[in-house]
């Protein structure tokens, strides 16, 4: 297994331009979470899934972020518009079921310039 | 609520010495404490929890309930030990668990 896959790895983009990053879980693992690192705040969950549905997106920012998982493989997250200070790195993470172990994606840095 | 509070951003030791990550929680059950850790250019990783009760690379780490804390320990660091570290706390409750960590804690090990 490839571990949790995310893309891109690196995103620049303009101010105000719509971001979609990609998570693919590993395959059997039906929770997934995104993070958002940075060094003032280190990682904050922003939303949990458990198969396939929202569980606590009360870590979402505000309403420019929304996050999707559509099917067990596969789950985005969205900022419309992006805003600098959303400049960081998000990860994904899904745990075994039974096992509180969560494996990580490598992150999608994101810039918004 | 649960909530993770590293109150060391960086901490920097020399190699041979003992080193201490501190990590104190706010849950109001039953926790499940970790430890994370997250060596240059590499993804998040479990270093090791708290009913597993290992050492893990030298390291260790007890839950103290009175205290509300599962401070990381290691007699003597090494300088691959330099990485960031995190303090995470799971919540039992049912087939969900949101996974909380602290802002965390950047070692250094100097030669």
């Amino acid at each position: 297994d490839a571990g949790v896959i995310q893309s891109p790895r690196h995103e620049v983009t303009e101010m105000g331009q719509e971001v979609t990053l990609r998570c693919k879980p590993i395959s059997g693992h039906n929770s997934l979470f995104w993070y958002r690192q940075t060094m003032m705040r280190g990682l904050e969950l922003l939303i949990y899934f458990n198969n396939n549905v929202p569980i606590d997106d009360s870590g979402m920012p505000e309403d420019r972020f929304s996050a999707k998982m559509p099917n067990a493989s596969f789950s985005t997250l969205k900022i419309q518009p992006s805003e600098p200070r959303d400049s960081a790195v998000y990860f994904c993470a899904s745990p075994r079921p039974g096992n509180t172990e969560a494996f990580f994606g490598q992150g999608t840095r994101l810039t918004v310039v | 609520a649960q909530r993770v509070t590293q109150p060391e951003k960086l901490l920097s030791v020399f190699k041979g010495a003992p080193v201490e990550l501190k990590c104190n929680y706010s849950y109001s059950g039953s926790p499940e404490l970790f430890w994370y850790v997250q060596y240059s250019r590499q993804r998040l990783q479990l270093l090791l929890r708290h009913i597993s009760r290992e050492s893990i690379k030298g390291f260790t780490a007890d839950l103290n309930k009175g205290e509300t804390s599962f401070h990381l320990k290691k007699p003597f660091a090494q300088e691959e030990d330099s990485a960031m570290y995190y303090c995470a706390l799971r919540g039992w409750g049912g087939s969900n668990y949101k996974l909380t960590f602290g802002k965390g804690t950047l070692l250094t090990v100097n030669p």
